[in-house]
C-alpha cells in the first residue's frame, strides 16, 4: 500500500520570498505519478504540478517547481516570489502509473500543509 | 463546459437517517473517487472505482456505500451506520494513468452536517 507522509502541518512565508514544502511516500512501485494540489478557503481543488517517476528532470510550472529525488522517494515543492494568494493549504498526492499493470490505481493524499503568505 | 458536480452544496441529516450525496462528470473519465475530509486528517479515501458496475473499499469504507451504475455518476450514501458522519466530503474523477494528462478533477464538495 502506497503511504504519502507531509511532515509540516503549517508554514509560513513573507510575500516575495521562497518557501518549500515537503512531501515523502512509500511505494514498492517503480513508475507513477506525483501531484501537488493547493486548497484555497473556498475549498476548491487545484492541481498545482505534476511529475511522472519515470522523468529524472523536475517538473516546473512558472513559480512552482519540484525536487523530486526517487531513490529518497521525496517529492518537494517550492514557490518562488510568494503571492498573498497562495495562501492555501497544500496537499501531495500519489497515483501508480497504468504502465505498472494491475488494479488499484488510487489517488492516496497526504494531510497537507497550511500555507500562510503574510504582507 | 466539462466538469464534475457535486450537489448538494450543504446536506443536513438527522441521527438514523441515511443520506446520499451526488457526483457528476462529463468528463469521460474512468475513475471516480470519494473523500472525506476532517480537519488536520488531509483527504482519506472512502471508495473509488475504476470501471462501470466495479468499485473498491478505501481507507474509511465502513458507514457507506456506493453504486457505479453509469460512467457518469458515483453517488455516495452515509448510512446510519456511520457514527461520526459530519465532515466535509470531495468527490473527484481522472483518468486511469495513461500519460501526462493524468490529474484528478475535483467537485466544489459537500458539507454535511448531523443534526
Amino acid at each position: 500500500a502506497q503511504t504519502v507522509t507531509q511532515s509540516q502541518p503549517e508554514m509560513s512565508v513573507q510575500e516575495a520570498e521562497t518557501v518549500t514544502l515537503s512531501c515523502t511516500y512509500d511505494t514498492s512501485e517503480n513508475n507513477y505519478y506525483l501531484f501537488w494540489y493547493k486548497q484555497p478557503p473556498s475549498r476548491q481543488m487545484i492541481l498545482v504540478i505534476r511529475q511522472e517517476a519515470y522523468k529524472q528532470q523536475n517538473a516546473t510550472e512558472n513559480r512552482f517547481s519540484v525536487n523530486f529525488q526517487k531513490a529518497a522517494k521525496s517529492f518537494s515543492l517550492k514557490i518562488s516570489d510568494s503571492q498573498l494568494g497562495d495562501t492555501a493549504m497544500y496537499f501531495c498526492a500519489f497515483m501508480k502509473h497504468r504502465s505498472s499493470g494491475g488494479s488499484n490505481y488510487k489517488l492516496t493524499f497526504g494531510k497537507g500543509t497550511l500555507l500562510t503568505v503574510n504582507p | 463546459d466539462g466538469g464534475i458536480t457535486q450537489s448538494p452544496k450543504y446536506l443536513f441529516r438527522k441521527e438514523g437517517q441515511n443520506v446520499t450525496l451526488s457526483c457528476e462528470q462529463n468528463l469521460n473519465h474512468d475513475a471516480m473517487y470519494w473523500y472525506r475530509q476532517d480537519p488536520g486528517q488531509g483527504l482519506r479515501l472512502i471508495y473509488y472505482s475504476q470501471i462501470v458496475n466495479d468499485f473498491q473499499k478505501g481507507d474509511i469504507a465502513e458507514g457507506y456505500s456506493v453504486s457505479r451504475e453509469k460512467k457518469e455518476s458515483f453517488p455516495l450514501t452515509v448510512t446510519s451506520a456511520q457514527k461520526n458522519p459530519t465532515a466535509f466530503y470531495l468527490c473527484a474523477s481522472s483518468i486511469v494513468g495513461t500519460g501526462m494528462n493524468t490529474e484528478a478533477f475535483f467537485g466544489q464538495g459537500t458539507r454535511l452536517t448531523v443534526v
